[in-house]
């Protein structure tokens, strides 16, 4: 049974237009984390949430925002996606100081 | 920067060998590492965890070796099979995050 749940596994957007990707878990897990992954490379952190404590990496950019309304459930929103913004995002879930479940992640096209 | 990088991007191993992916990592305060596995199109797939209180941790035909003193991990996989292709990563967390190396390719000669 999946425990970190992305929806929608494949989305296009149109280039500009504001794009919401979703995540849950099961795992009732404190930590939350959104990553981008683009081919042939390391997932990249853009941001995590302690609880509601959300920390953004120094250089994630501005366009890129997210919400954690509760425990369960986190959103990465891109506001003007750009075609450099292609990539895989993942979802990634811990306990404080623990390993993180990621889920399938969804990969986002831009046309 | 990254803290956290690996020597090799792509290893061959001959079906049956044993596998050693090596990582070094940068950040001395890290106190967890964790290696992961990557198959095309998915996830990332927790395989095991060390705290930096041990040198030593194995699982399932997994083992990973931590050197502190020389910021040193490393994930041995024993009679390597075909599904163990794939990419992995080691990751360590750090400040309540969990940062990335570049990764290993290891792909399995019959």
């Amino acid at each position: 049974d999946a425990m970190v749940i992305q929806n929608p596994r494949y989305q296009v957007t149109q280039f500009g237009k504001p794009v919401t990707l979703s995540c849950s878990q099961t795992l009732n897990h404190n930590v939350m984390y959104w990553y981008q992954q683009k081919s042939s490379q390391a997932p990249k952190l853009l941001f995590h949430y302690y609880d509601k404590d959300f920390n953004n990496e120094a250089d994630t950019p501005d366009n890129f925002q997210s919400r954690r309304p509760n425990t369960s459930f986190c959103f990465l929103d891109i506001r003007s996606p750009g075609l450099g913004d292609a990539a895989m995002y993942l979802c990634a879930t811990s306990r404080e100081n623990g390993g993180a479940f990621f889920g399938q992640g969804t990969r986002l096209t831009v046309v | 920067g990254e803290s956290v990088g690996l020597h090799l991007p792509t290893l061959s191993v001959q079906e049956g060998d044993n596998s050693i992916i090596n990582c070094a990592y940068s950040n001395s305060a890290s106190d967890y590492f964790i290696w992961y596995k990557q198959e095309s199109g998915k996830g990332p797939q927790f395989i095991i965890d060390i705290r930096s209180n041990m040198d030593k941790r194995q699982g399932q035909r997994v083992t990973v070796l931590l050197n502190k003193t020389v910021k040193h991990l490393s994930l041995q996989i024993a009679a390597t099979q075909p599904g163990d292709s794939a990419v992995y990563f080691c990751a360590e967390n750090g400040d309540d995050k969990i940062i990335f190396g570049k990764g290993t390719r290891l792909h399995i000669l019959p």
